[in-house]
C-alpha cells in the first residue's frame, strides 16, 4: 500500500533562511506527488505537483520540489522564506489503484521566525 | 470564480445527536472529496464521487457515516449518533475530473462533538 512519510513534524527558520520540508513515499507503481499548503485556519491549497517529465518542479510562492525516484522523494525546497509562510505543508501521492484516493503525510508546520 | 464551500464553518453538537455537513463543489467539476482532519491524525480520506456515485464507501470509519450528492452538485456528509471521536474538522474537496486531478479545497467544517 502506498504510504507518505514527512520526515519532521515541525520546521522552525528564520526570515530569509532556506528551508527544505522532507517527503518520502512508498509505492510499487507510478506515483503522482503533490504538495499542499494550509495557512491557519483556512483549506488546503496546492502548491506543486509531479506527474511526469522534469524531476524538477516548481510551483507557486517561490516553491520548488524535486522528484527522486531512487530515493522515493519530493522534498519541498525554498531558498528564502517570509513571514507569511508559516503554515502546514502536506506531502501527498496520487493512488491509482486499488482504492483510488489522494494519501497524504502527517504534515509539516514550517514556522518563520523574525 | 466562486471555489468551493462548505457550511456550517462550527458545529457544536452533543453526543447521540444527527449532523449533516454541507459541501458545494467548483462548478463544473465532476468529482468530490471528503476528508477528515483530527489532531494527531493528519488527513483522512474518506469517500469520493464521481458525478453523483459513489464507487468506494470503504473510507468511511463506520456504518454511522453516510454521503450522498445530487445533481451531479451538492454533496452531504451526515454523521448519526455522534460520538466524541468524531471531533475533526471535515475537508471538501472538488476536481475537474477524477484521477490525479488538482483537488480544489473548502475552507472545511470544524465539528466539536460534546
Amino acid at each position: 500500500a502506498q504510504s507518505v512519510t514527512q520526515l519532521d513534524s515541525q520546521v522552525p527558520v528564520f526570515e530569509e533562511a532556506p528551508v527544505e520540508l522532507r517527503c518520502n513515499y512508498s509505492s510499487s507503481v507510478s506515483v503522482y506527488l503533490f504538495w499542499y499548503v494550509q495557512y491557519p485556519n483556512q483549506g488546503l491549497q496546492l502548491l506543486l505537483k509531479y506527474l511526469s517529465g522534469s524531476t524538477l518542479v516548481k510551483g507557486i510562492n517561490g516553491f520548488e520540489a524535486e522528484f527522486n525516484k531512487s530515493q522515493t522523494s519530493f522534498h519541498l525546497r525554498k531558498p528564502s522564506v517570509h513571514i507569511s509562510d508559516t503554515a502546514e505543508y502536506f506531502c501527498a501521492v496520487w493512488v491509482g489503484q486499488g482504492a483510488q484516493k489522494l494519501v497524504f503525510g502527517q504534515g509539516t508546520r514550517l514556522t518563520i521566525n523574525p | 470564480g466562486a471555489g468551493v464551500s462548505q457550511s456550517p464553518s462550527n458545529k457544536v453538537t452533543e453526543k447521540g445527536k444527527d449532523v449533516e455537513l454541507r459541501c458545494d463543489p467548483i462548478s463544473g467539476h465532476t468529482a468530490l472529496y471528503w476528508y477528515r482532519q483530527s489532531l494527531g491524525q493528519g488527513l483522512e480520506f474518506l469517500i469520493y464521487f464521481q458525478g453523483n456515485s459513489a464507487p468506494d464507501k470503504s473510507g468511511l470509519p463506520s456504518d454511522r457515516f453516510s454521503a450522498e450528492r445530487t445533481g451531479g452538485s451538492v454533496s452531504t456528509l451526515t454523521i448519526q449518533r455522534t460520538q466524541q471521536e468524531d471531533s475533526a474538522v471535515y475537508l471538501c474537496a472538488s476536481s475537474l475530473d477524477f484521477g490525479r486531478e488538482t483537488q480544489y479545497f473548502g475552507p472545511g467544517t470544524r465539528l466539536l462533538v460534546l
